[in-house]
């Protein structure tokens, strides 16, 4: 079965430092990898999603992710996080044929001024 | 329009209260998810129909008992209900084995039993 991990539980950064959520995969073949973010109560918004092609994916926010199959990894990064950006943020893949998907445990991120 | 409504978005009932969860979309999708969030928690998942019919239920507790009337609507209907049964109850949509895409997700409802 595949499966998504996410090292952090939390992450605290300064408002306008960089940011990079890590994210491994486990899967033979090419996984269909997925950042959510998800705000308190709130549904999940998609940031951004690779299924083939040019590894690093830019998305919406000013997020990119970079698919290392080496490293079986797919990081979230972003160069200037703003205090909006404080949020849940789940790695996900697609398992089997029906599109469902299998989320990564989550990493909290806070900002702080 | 890309959005995913779900209704209501909180509800609290009791034990023995019969209530359902509804999920709607217009984008043509054919395959439509429950997810249950615990706190702090990723989502799981419940349930995927594919072209109205059931095609995954993960060991979901008869209890909560879906249902697809047609290819816009998903509901999800509640019956005699535990405390820990309190969650987020989150629908998805997606085109049906079309997987170079994402899975649209509602706002969700904030369940709680009492």
């Amino acid at each position: 079965a595949q499966s998504v991990t996410q090292p952090d539980i939390h992450i605290t950064v300064s408002e306008g430092a960089s940011l990079e959520l890590r994210c491994n995969y486990s899967y033979g073949a090419t996984p269909y990898l997925f950042w959510y973010v998800q705000s308190p109560g709130q549904g999940l918004q998609l940031l951004l999603k690779y299924f083939s092609g040019d590894t690093l994916v830019q998305g919406i926010k000013g997020f990119e992710a970079e698919f290392k199959r080496s490293q079986s990894s797919f990081n979230l990064r972003k160069p200037s996080v703003h205090w909006s950006d404080a949020a849940e943020y789940f790695c996900a893949v697609i398992e089997g044929s029906q599109g469902n998907l299998i989320f990564g445990k989550g990493t909290k991120l806070s900002v702080k001024p | 329009d890309t959005e995913v409504t779900q209704t209501p978005k909180h509800l609290v009932m009791g034990m023995t209260n019969k209530k359902s969860l509804k999920c709607e979309q217009h984008m043509g999708h054919r395959a439509m998810y429950w997810y249950k969030q615990k706190a702090k928690k990723p989502p799981e998942l419940m349930f995927v129909y594919s072209y109205e019919k059931l095609s995954i239920n993960e060991s979901v507790p008869s209890r909560f008992s879906p249902e697809c009337p047609n290819s816009s609507l998903l509901n999800l209907h509640l019956h005699a209900l535990q405390p820990e049964d309190s969650a987020l109850y989150l629908c998805a949509s997606s085109p049906y084995r079309v997987t170079n895409t994402e899975a649209f997700f509602g706002q969700g409802t904030r369940l709680t039993v009492v």
